[in-house]
């Protein structure tokens, strides 16, 4: 079975600039999530879909952030403009999301590695 | 969301037992205890989950006190490949939102 794919690995980006990610998560999973990971802690849920439509987005900064998911597969994350404080490591992930605890569980993809400077 | 509480970090020896524990004071009665781990330079891995019974599988056991205020992570044997940040995670029933805290660093040492 094919796991969550996300690109690119990494990302150098100067601020100010805007920067995309893009999610393609594990076939079938209804639900879809993306985290925010700073150095040091743990992640941080930005927003998070049940197929294409937006299930709990209250810590994304929707000022420079937004997220789609069309046709309720893949995703892609944009910041625009990037700060320096938008430096992390950002996860997507993907889950069956039905409604029974097991299919909870959540794979998550390698993550994209994003610097501002 | 319940929150739970860990150490910030523990050492074991490879091959030792490891119990990772996990304070949830304010669990409530439809909430289920998830335990995800983070190898370096990883996405974070489902380990195991349970409501009220201890659970097993292939990686880990699952302890949970009888008054559900506290859980423990079993590793029966530490790998160097163990080596990793655990979260305790509370899922409350029929809602899938996953919210990490710190989690507990785990070193192993050969």
């Amino acid at each position: 079975e094919a796991g969550v794919a996300q690109s690119p690995r990494y990302k150098i980006i100067e601020k100010r600039q805007s920067v995309a990610f893009w999610c393609n998560p594990i076939s079938g999973h209804a639900t879809l999530y993306w985290y925010q990971q700073i150095l040091g802690q743990g992640p941080k849920l930005l927003i998070q879909f049940q197929n294409n439509g937006v299930v709990d987005d209250s810590q994304l900064p929707k000022d420079r952030f937004s997220a789609e998911r069309l046709k309720g597969v893949d995703s892609t994350l944009k910041i625009q403009p990037a700060k320096l404080e938008d430096s992390a490591v950002y996860l997507c992930a993907s889950s069956l999301g039905r409604r029974t605890v097991k299919n909870t569980e959540a794979f998550f993809g390698q993550g994209t590695r994003l610097t501002v400077v | 969301d319940a929150k739970t509480t860990q150490p910030n970090s523990m050492e074991s020896n490879e091959e030792e037992p490891v119990h990772l524990p996990c304070n949830h004071s304010t669990i409530s009665g439809t909430d289920y205890i998830h335990w995800y781990r983070q190898l370096p330079s990883q996405g974070p891995e489902y380990v195991i989950h349970g409501l009220t019974s201890n659970v097993n599988n292939r990686m880990a056991s699952l302890a949970i006190a009888e008054d559900r205020k506290s859980s423990t992570l079993i590793l029966h044997r530490a790998t160097l490949r163990d080596a990793a940040v655990y979260y305790c995670i509370l899922i409350q029933r029929g809602y899938s939102t996953l919210t990490f805290g710190k989690g507990t660093m785990l070193l192993v040492s050969p």
